[in-house]
Formats: structure tokens, sequence, C-alpha cells
């Protein structure tokens, strides 16, 4: 099983819809969650942390299910401008190490 | 705002040269990160660095790569002989010793190895 999985998309939807990704991790070890954007061949840039109780910002909102070892993110209101690549990320220590382990990354396209 | 660097932005070079990839950590992180993204795969994890010596490493991570801090501020990622496989985005990340769940990212080195 992967370390942490998510469906590659890509995502196509219109201007206004709303998406819903999601993402699962295998090590219950994992110890913070994030998700990240990345535009083409950029570097990878937060866009949020996630917690358990669940958090919000603007239009983003992010949700972790630590029992299901799940995480999601929503997207209200698309704009093209959010069309990138959304990187699941877990941060996990091992030995005293936080190291990030990514996702594959999920790509959405907003259409005009 | 305080940013993480690397030089150059891309790289170029022959198979079977070295080459040295360069990262200006920020001024106050005392662990240093080199990940890897292959075009249309995921970034995955090198390298960790703390107090001179290698933390961790990954199985990517092999006799070829060498990490160095020569001075107190560049955190250098050394490929000793490159392969075609080795072209990617090489991403610097740094961190400070409390905040251990935020890492700050540069804005990437391309590597092509032709």
């Amino acid at each position: 099983r992967k370390e942490v999985e998510q469906d590659p998309g890509p995502f196509n939807v219109p201007e206004g819809a709303t998406v819903a990704f999601n993402c699962t991790y295998s090590n219950s070890a994992s110890q913070s969650f994030f998700w990240y954007r990345q535009d083409c061949r950029k570097e990878p840039k937060l866009l949020m942390s996630v917690y358990s109780s669940g958090n919000e910002d603007g239009r983003f909102t992010a949700q972790l299910n630590r029992a299901s070892q799940y995480i999601s993110l929503l997207i209200r209101d698309s704009k093209l401008s959010d069309s990138a690549t959304y990187l699941c990320v877990v941060n996990l220590d091992t030995s005293g190490t936080y190291k990030y382990i990514f996702g594959t990354g999920t790509r959405l396209k907003v259409l005009a | 705002e305080p940013e993480v660097t690397q030089t150059p932005s891309h790289q170029v070079t022959q198979m079977g040269q070295e080459v040295i990839l360069r990262c200006v950590p920020i001024s106050n992180h005392l662990y240093f990160y080199w990940y890897r993204q292959i075009l249309g795969q995921k970034v995955e994890f090198l390298v960790s660095f703390y107090n001179n010596e290698i933390s961790e490493k990954s199985e990517i991570f092999d006799d070829q790569f060498s990490v160095e801090r020569p001075d107190g501020s560049n955190f250098t990622l050394k490929i000793r002989s490159t392969k075609l496989e080795d072209s990617a985005m090489y991403f610097c990340a740094s961190r400070t010793e409390a905040a251990k769940n935020i890492q700050y990212f540069g804005a990437g080195t391309r590597l092509s190895v032709l």
C-alpha cells in the first residue's frame, strides 16, 4: 500500500463548482497533515494544515479522520486560479527526524 | 519574509559529470532537507541534515549523493557522477527546532542530465 494515496485526476470543473479531494495514508504514526498546492514546475506551497476538528480558510475546508487515516479537502466556488495540483502531505517522525511524505497529487482544472 | 533560496534555478550537465546544487536555508533554521521530484511523479524525500550530520536518508540517496554545510549558511547537495535518471527538480527545505511540523521550501533547481 502506498504511504500517501490520492486520486491523480484530472478533475475538470466549471468555475463556481464545489470540488472535493480525498487522501489516505498508511502510517498511523504520522504526526501532522497538510494540503499543499503545486503549480507546474514550481515548488509546493502550503495551502493549509489539517486538523481532526476540521478547519476552514475562506473557500477551503480540510478534514482529518485519524481512525480511518483519511484526509479531505473541499474547495467551494472554484476560481480559474485554483487550477493546480493539490498535494496531500503527511509529516512522519522516524527516530526524531520529521520528514514529509507526499502523495502523487490531484490535478484540478477549473474551466471558464 | 525570510525564504529558502536555491541556485541555480536550472542546471544542465552531461551524464557522468559532478553537480553541486546550492541552498541557503532560513537563517535561524537548524534542520535541512533535500527532496526530489522527477517530472510527472511525486515529491520524494532524499535526506535530512541536522547538527552537521545526516539524520536520515532514503534508499534513493546512495553513494553518488552527498550533502554538506560548508560555511554555516549554504547547504549543498552533490551528485558525484550524474545519470540520466537524476534529471528532476530538487527542492531544499528547512525548519526550526521548535516547529517540527512546518518546513519551508525553496523554489527548486531543475537538473537536466543529457
